[in-house]
């Protein structure tokens, strides 16, 4: 089974400074997700990427792929207060004619004001 | 607009009672569903999938069995809860097995 490791595992950060989290595998996937989880309630899906180098864009949020499709990153640029949360993300992985999301275990950010 | 309940949200038992965690989604058929628990503020464990009525797939072994009397609903359940079944409990569907999955708000279960 593939793992996926998120880095760091928490983050306290001033409001307006920029962040970088990681998600990394020593596999490869078809795609990846990305979520962010807000205290008692379920996560809530920001983006998928699915191309090797793909780099998508939310708002202050920037995601990319890497070109092996083996890990990717999430950009936050002059964080806020409501971009606190655990953010999460998902590997899809193929396994013969299954497939499987795979897991990381998160990335906690505190954004303070 | 498809959307996915569970219920309680909240929940404290003693250890060595039953358990009945019920998720429904509605607005989407045959949906894949999901039990994952979540330790405090980390990543999600997958539990049990289902691909269809009556179709469980267990990932883990454990103190809890899972059910899908109905298409689009799915039971976690426990004859007897031990301390180490706590958690943060979510549902999860998805059109497909690679597709972005959508989460209910989950059950926060406290056993004494």
């Amino acid at each position: 089974t593939q793992l996926l490791e998120q880095s760091p595992q928490f983050l306290s950060i001033q409001e307006g400074e920029n962040l970088t989290v990681y998600c990394n595998s020593s596999s490869v996937f078809s795609s990846l997700q990305w979520y962010r989880q807000e205290p008692g309630e379920g996560p809530v899906l920001l983006v998928t990427v699915v191309t090797g180098g793909e780099v998508k864009k939310l708002k202050r949020l920037t995601f990319q792929f890497g070109d092996a499709r083996k890990d990717s990153s999430l950009h936050i640029t002059a964080a806020q207060p409501g971009d606190t949360g655990l953010y999460l993300c998902a590997g899809v992985e193929h396994a013969g004619n299954n497939r499987k999301l795979i897991w990381g275990l998160g990335t906690s950010l505190a954004v303070n004001p | 607009s498809q959307t996915i309940h569970q219920w309680p949200a909240t929940l404290v038992q003693p250890v060595g009672s039953p358990l009945s965690l019920e998720c429904t989604v509605e607005g989407t058929s045959n949906p894949n569903l999901y039990w994952y628990r979540q330790a405090a503020g980390r990543g999600l464990q997958l539990l049990f999938y289902s691909v269809g009525i009556g179709q469980i797939s267990s990932e883990v072994p454990q103190n809890l069995s899972a059910s899908r009397p109905q298409d689009r609903q799915f039971i976690l359940s426990s004859k007897k809860l031990l301390l180490s079944d706590s958690g943060f409990y979510l549902c999860a569907w998805t059109r497909g097995n690679n597709q972005p999955q959508h989460f209910g708000d989950g059950t926060r279960l406290s056993i004494l």
